[in-house]
């Protein structure tokens, strides 16, 4: 398996323009985790999956931001109009669940987003 | 959700000398886990601990659960280059499929 797979890895825009962010998660995975860090904040959950379904994105910090999981083997990260304080590196993570409860989380090399 | 605290915030070490990070709450725990990230990297899995006064050995790494799954601790045994990082602790959320992680511990170590 390739693991998690995240793309692009880098992106630079200018302010109010929109990002999109892709994650394909491991195959079988029921769940999957959008993290934004930085060096202030640390390492943020945004917000997460169970079999497609968003559970929670109570850690989303705005209107401005959106994710969507279509089907079980891709996800999306919007952010419109993006801002310069949106700059952060993203990180997509899936696992999977074992009798309720969810194992290791297996994290992409993440998307390094810079805003002008 | 269940916070985590990490100490310290930074480390320097000369290579050969120990380390140890520690995670802290003021709730009982139901289990932790510890990722790693290398500069430049993202978080990889390390362990998780489930049992109240646990302790695993990964080669120098030794890590220990408290009896009142209250904290827990990473131990580097004879740091090498290759430590270099950052150790994050993570606690499970009340739902217990998300995570919450401590701010990590960055790691330098000098040859």
């Amino acid at each position: 398996d390739a693991g998690v797979i995240q793309s692009p890895r880098h992106e630079v825009t200018e302010m109010g323009q929109e990002v999109t962010l892709r994650c394909k998660p491991i195959s079988g995975h029921d769940y999957l985790f959008w993290y934004r860090q930085t060096m202030m904040r640390g390492l943020e959950l945004l917000i997460y999956f169970n079999n497609n379904v968003p559970i929670d994105d109570s850690g989303m910090p705005e209107d401005r931001f959106s994710a969507k999981m279509p089907n079980a083997s891709f996800s999306t990260l919007k952010i419109q109009p993006s801002e310069p304080r949106d700059s952060a590196v993203y990180f997509c993570a899936s696992s999977l669940s074992y009798r309720g409860i969810t194992m290791e989380q297996f994290f992409g090399p993440g998307t390094r987003l810079t805003v002008l | 959700g269940q916070q985590v605290m990490q100490i310290p915030q930074y480390q320097h070490v000369q290579e050969g000398e120990d380390f140890t990070t520690y995670c802290n709450s003021s709730t009982t725990l139901s289990n932790i886990q510890w990722y790693k990230q290398r500069p430049g990297g993202h978080p990889v899995f390390l362990i998780q601990l489930v049992k109240s006064g646990e302790v695993k050995k990964q080669k120098r790494l030794t890590f220990q659960f408290g009896e009142a799954k209250k904290n827990s601790s990473l131990h580097i045994t004879a740091t090498q280059t290759t430590d270099v990082g950052t150790y994050f602790c993570a606690a499970f959320s009340n739902s217990g499929y998300a995570l919450n992680f401590g701010k990590g511990t960055s790691l330098l170590v000098t040859p």
